[in-house]
């Protein structure tokens, strides 16, 4: 079974632009969940999206967002860039909410210049 | 505030000695604590996970150490190996709507020696 995978897994933007990063879960799996990772602030939850509907959401500006589709595919959208959200954006899945096991993705790595 | 705190941010370790890695919480309302261990380039990956009412788990080289009453819990890693050098992030989880949402402690850079 092939794991997540994110795309695109390099990116390089300017700060103001907006960026879309996707995300594939594992076959079956119907929760997917978004995390951002930086040398400074470390691995800390974004959102997490379950039957298209966003369940929960991390303390993150309104310029990050998110929306899952009928295949559980999920995007996340970044706006208005800024140099800090320079980072690793992370997806993982599980089969559903509650279930404790996850699955990240390789991720992607975004710099903003 | 920092609400999982994870030391050391380093440790060295000889192939064959344990290497031990600690956590520490503040919020009662965390009731699953999963360890990952990622490698560079990769994302992170379930290694092993405890829950409020066990003390301890073991799952071959690895175990975790669990102090409902300290607020801490501990991975251990036996016989350590040059394969397990990565870096280590602890987690307290708490149901949120429904589903288990992770605090990370702030990593361990584990590099074992041959």
């Amino acid at each position: 079974k092939a794991g997540v995978t994110q795309t695109p897994r390099y990116l390089i933007k300017t700060r103001g632009q907006q960026v879309t990063l996707s995300c594939s879960p594992i076959s079956g799996h119907r929760s997917v969940s978004w995390y951002q990772q930086t040398p400074g602030q470390g691995l800390q939850f974004l959102f997490e999206y379950f039957s298209e509907t966003q369940r929960n959401k991390g303390n993150f500006p309104g310029r990050f967002s998110g929306r899952q589709f009928s295949n559980s595919r999920s995007e996340m959208n970044v706006s208005t860039l800024e140099l800090g959200d320079s980072a690793l954006y992370l997806c993982a899945s599980s089969l559903e909410p509650g279930v404790t096991g996850q699955y990240f993705g390789p991720g992607t790595r975004l710099t903003v210049t | 505030q920092q609400q999982v705190k994870q030391s050391p941010q380093s440790l060295i370790v000889q192939k064959g000695g344990i290497s031990i890695i600690n956590c520490a919480y503040e919020n009662t309302a965390f009731d699953y604590f999963p360890w990952y261990q990622q490698f560079p380039g990769k994302g992170p990956a379930l290694l092993i996970a405890i829950r409020p009412d066990v003390s301890e788990k073991k799952e071959g080289r690895f175990t975790i150490s669990f102090n409902k009453s300290a607020k801490q819990f501990s991975l251990h890693i036996m016989d350590s190996q040059p394969g397990d050098s990565a870096t280590y992030f602890c987690a307290a989880s708490k149901r949120t709507g429904g589903s288990y949402i992770p605090t990370f402690g702030r990593g361990t850079s584990l590099i074992v020696h041959p």
